[in-house]
């Protein structure tokens, strides 16, 4: 069974950091690429971004190229997202995705961790 | 403002069949998959559909896909209380180098 599990959320004070993990089972993780979306309170799915299972290539949304680096640890099964420059904007619910074609064809999500952003 | 335009709500009764669209351009939906996703209040999105029209084991029939062109259709037949959800499609834009969703549907079964 697939499990991802988010951790790392919590309340930051903008321009400040935070790195989540995802600590991923249930499948050979470095054979996958994986992805993080955020939604918002109230709001929708927003795309953040993805990474191959080489971390050869990795992808960012517009909104947080260059403030966030996804990366991973094959050897840990565990995804990651370092935040910086956080602002009040980047308040959301991160998930934790599979993403078998590197494509936004998602077909797991952990069940997120929260980020607040917020003086 | 999402890339993908979908209606903000849809409703119909129980037993009905209700169809959610998805539309986008050929950046996104045009050369790329769609995938169908259901968000059951307070918990994670789920995978419906994806590659268009294919079905995860588990998801029953009632759930279909299509697309044609620049948009993407979610087919529910034989509504149930349960099926009250939002509903997001989603893709790659090949312009963004990046993913995309649609803004998200909200069912409500009368």
């Amino acid at each position: 069974e697939v499990q991802l599990l988010e951790s790392g959320g919590g309340l930051v004070q903008p321009g400040g950091s935070l790195r989540l993990s995802c600590a991923a089972s249930g499948f050979t993780f470095s054979s996958y690429s994986m992805s993080w979306v955020r939604q918002a309170p109230g709001k929708g799915l927003e795309w953040v971004s993805a990474i191959s299972g080489s971390a050869r290539s990795t992808y960012y949304a517009d909104s947080v190229k260059g403030r966030f680096t996804i990366s991973r640890d094959n050897s840990k099964n565990t995804l990651y997202l370092q935040m910086n420059s956080l602002r009040a904007e980047d308040t959301a619910l991160y998930y934790c995705a599979k993403d078998p074609k590197l494509r936004c064809s998602i077909d797991y999500w952990g069940q997120g961790t929260l980020v607040t952003v917020s003086s | 403002q999402s890339v993908l335009t979908q209606p903000p709500s849809v409703s119909a009764a129980p037993g009905q069949k209700v169809t959610i669209s998805c539309s986008g351009s050929n950046s996104n939906i045009g050369n790329n998959y769609v995938s169908w996703y259901r968000q059951l209040p307070g918990t994670a999105p789920k995978l419906l559909i994806y590659e268009d029209n294919k079905r995860p084991s588990g998801i029953p029939d009632r759930f279909s896909g299509s697309k044609s062109g620049t948009s993407a259709t979610l087919g529910i037949t034989g509504l149930q209380t349960g099926d009250e959800a939002d509903y997001y499609c989603g893709t790659w834009d090949n312009s963004l180098s990046g993913g995309v969703f649609g803004g998200g549907t909200k069912l409500t079964v009368l």
